[in-house]
């Protein structure tokens, strides 16, 4: 069964390094989404993506965050300058149209 | 807004006995509503989705819940729970189909042998 898969499973870095979380979305799938889960808190809605370009991005989506989708399949995340409070796991979605979407496994971020 | 409750951080039932996870929801248009469970150390695993289709859905696992306009609920069931069923399940609600998700704060399910 296709997956949705995120690399790496855990990243560190330092506190204002630029940090890239990669994502494959299911290959037929349309809409690519970010989400993130600070430890111990709710899952929250970062971005959407469709048609390549930004559907709808939430307050936590600010200028330090910015999504790509360089080629036919990668999915980016990427933050420019971290900060403490950026420490979570990040989730990647993807969603065929109207079906529910599907999460890959995660990635940690840990800043320090 | 939209917003999703799920009463109980942790529930806890026997192996065999009946799980009930409860979800309620505020949505000013008809909503989505999914279940996931999150395993320790895995992803997000969709369970099942009510699509405004039949208001009783079947997801993977023998798990099932009911779309309750009227209560404004979706409660998540299973009839007799496993060992292996141990984990975080989060209810979620969107406005459209592929719209943002609003999550639920979560209820891990513990089994007791």
């Amino acid at each position: 069964e296709p997956e949705v898969t995120q690399t790496p499973s855990h990243q560190v870095t330092q506190m204002g390094q630029e940090v890239i979380l990669r994502c494959v979305p299911i290959s037929n799938h349309l809409y690519f989404y970010w989400y993130r889960q600070i430890l111990g808190q709710k899952v929250e809605f970062l971005v959407s993506f469709y048609n390549n370009e930004i559907s709808e991005k939430s307050e936590i989506f600010d200028d330090q965050f910015s999504v790509e989708r360089p080629d036919g399949s990668n999915f980016t995340l990427k933050i420019r300058s971290t900060k403490l409070e950026d420490s979570a796991m990040y989730f990647c979605a993807s969603s065929p149209r109207g079906q529910g979407q599907y999460f890959g496994p995660g990635t940690r971020l840990t800043v320090t | 807004a939209q917003s999703v409750t799920q009463l109980g951080s942790h529930v806890s039932v026997s192996e065999g006995a009946l799980v009930l996870l409860r979800c309620n929801y505020s949505s000013s248009v008809p909503p989505y509503l999914f279940w996931y469970v999150q395993y320790p150390n895995q992803g997000l695993q969709l369970l099942l989705k009510y699509t405004s289709a039949a208001t009783l859905v079947k997801g993977i696992n023998g798990f099932e819940a009911e779309f309750k306009k009227s209560e404004t609920s979706f409660h998540l069931t299973k009839p007799s729970a496993h060992m292996s069923d141990a984990a975080e399940y989060f209810c979620a609600v969107s406005d459209q189909s592929n719209y943002q998700l609003i999550w639920g704060a979560g209820t891990k399910l513990i089994i007791k042998p």
